[in-house]
């Protein structure tokens, strides 16, 4: 299985703050990389797909990057709403995993 | 809009069979989508489980493919899991979502069900 690693695993900001979490695949999967967003209780959110097409709805301070094995996910202004556990997801094969999260907490 | 439901017991007992089903609202489960189920343990992170075509056609995860078994009935337009020889390590809140296809393989998760505890205890 192809393993994905996030990090920070936690990162403490405010609002108004430009945020970056990193995500690296331990081998090439092009741009096949999603990203989804988690609040306590509810079900993930599509965010991101394609490594950096925005899902339908998802505001423009989202923005994704990368390809190969090193991916970034870059909130431009951190609004409240925005304090959440956000995951990437590779499908570069059938067995898709996702990484360990990212919690975004309030500083 | 494309609505999916998960239900089943929220208990099971050590070695039994774990089962859950997803309803599909919105949605004909044959209009050319992959459904999935994917898994969460209490504070831990997100865990795919497999995923099935309305023709039946099944990927399933390594880890878990000797104890699971994924249907379709689109009849009902549902999909239901089952997960045999259960232990506490498979306590979970557990997701059915809609998977999509950009190419020949089930890709991402756009849609997701509200997710159902299932806890494995004696």
């Amino acid at each position: 299985d192809i393993q994905m690693t996030q990090s920070p695993s936690t990162l403490s900001a405010s609002v108004g703050d430009r945020v970056t979490i990193t995500c690296r695949a331990s081998q090439t999967i092009s741009s096949s990389l999603a990203w989804y967003q988690q609040k306590p209780g509810k079900a993930p959110k599509l965010l991101i797909y394609l490594a950096s097409t925005l899902d339908s709805g998802v505001p423009s301070r989202f923005s994704g990057s990368g390809s190969g094995t090193e991916f970034t996910l870059t909130i431009s202004s951190l609004q409240p709403d925005d304090f959440a556990t956000y995951y990437c997801q590779h499908y570069h094969t059938y067995s898709v995993t996702f990484g360990g999260g990212t919690k975004v907490e309030i500083k | 809009q494309v609505q999916l439901q998960e239900s089943g017991p929220g208990l099971v007992k050590p070695s039994e069979t774990l089962s859950l089903t997803c309803d599909v609202s919105g949605s004909s489960i044959s209009s050319g989508y992959y459904w999935g189920w994917i898994r969460q343990p209490p504070g831990k992170g997100l865990e795919w489980i497999g995923s099935i075509y309305h023709s039946g056609s099944t990927f399933y995860s390594p880890s878990l493919r000797s104890r699971l078994t994924i249907s379709v009935d689109t009849s009902k337009n549902q999909f239901s899991l089952n997960l045999r020889s259960v232990t506490a390590a498979d306590t979970a809140v557990y997701y059915c979502a809609r998977v999509i296809l950009l190419g020949s393989l089930p890709d991402f998760f756009d849609i997701w069900g509200q997710g159902a505890l299932v806890t494995v205890s004696s």
